[in-house]
């Protein structure tokens, strides 16, 4: 067990950019979660996956964003047209389905700051 | 929809003493219910967890009781260390056919001072 990994650690970029940013689950979990947490406040949720299917957006997710699963393993979120509003930690987690709610484990985010 | 409500920090408090940050939820249907820990510098990890009503969960010396009677899931631990200095967000995931997705409250930011 690695653990989920998220790629870039730190993003910095320039209004009007778009940014992509990687998460790699633990591998043999099926759902895999994307959430956003800004200073002082809990993470949000965003959208997720249960192996390539998206199955939920949240209405956080404008039409600036969009993520994919390819073949239910690593996921990318990308952003596009960025904005100061989208400078926030983005945080990728996993976990297995089953039957109940199984613990998520998370990456150590992406920090995305827009100049 | 659903929502958590954590007690507001900074809670500050002496090494030994007893800890409670408080935590209610409002939820449809039997979610379950979990107790995150983000240490400095660190990612979120999970501390505990209970997916029914009375159950308890505990890690680490913590616990926290799922009362369905009063929708909460209050944080306690009988005698902190400076090492539990750290971020707790409190959380629950709705029934299954819910996807899963974690809802948190705001996070209680806790100091021990040896």
């Amino acid at each position: 067990d690695t653990g989920v990994s998220q790629n870039p650690r730190h993003k910095i970029t320039k209004r009007g950019q778009n940014v992509t940013f990687r998460c790699d689950p633990i591998s043999e979990h099926n759902r895999l979660y994307w959430y956003r947490q800004t200073l002082g406040q809990g993470p949000e949720f965003l959208t997720y996956f249960q192996n390539e299917a998206q199955l939920e957006k949240s209405r956080l997710l404008s039409d600036r964003f969009s993520a994919e699963r390819p073949k239910g393993s690593f996921s990318t979120l990308e952003i596009q047209r960025t904005e100061q509003g989208d400078s926030a930690m983005y945080l990728c987690a996993s976990s297995s389905g089953g039957w109940g709610n199984q613990p998520q484990h998370f990456g150590d985010g992406t920090r995305l700051s827009i100049l | 929809g659903n929502s958590v409500t954590q007690m507001e920090g900074p809670v500050t408090l002496s090494e030994e003493a007893f800890l409670t940050i408080n935590c209610t939820y409002t939820a449809t249907g039997y979610p379950s219910l979990f107790w995150y820990v983000q240490y400095p510098g660190e990612g979120l990890q999970l501390l505990l967890k209970a997916t029914k009503a009375d159950d308890k969960g505990s890690n680490k010396g913590f616990e926290a009781t799922y009362r369905k009677e009063t929708t909460s899931f209050h944080l306690e631990k009988g005698s902190v260390q400076v090492s539990d200095s750290a971020v707790y967000f409190c959380a629950l995931s709705g029934d299954y056919n819910q996807g899963g997705k974690l809802i948190f409250g705001q996070g209680t930011e806790l100091s021990v001072k040896p």
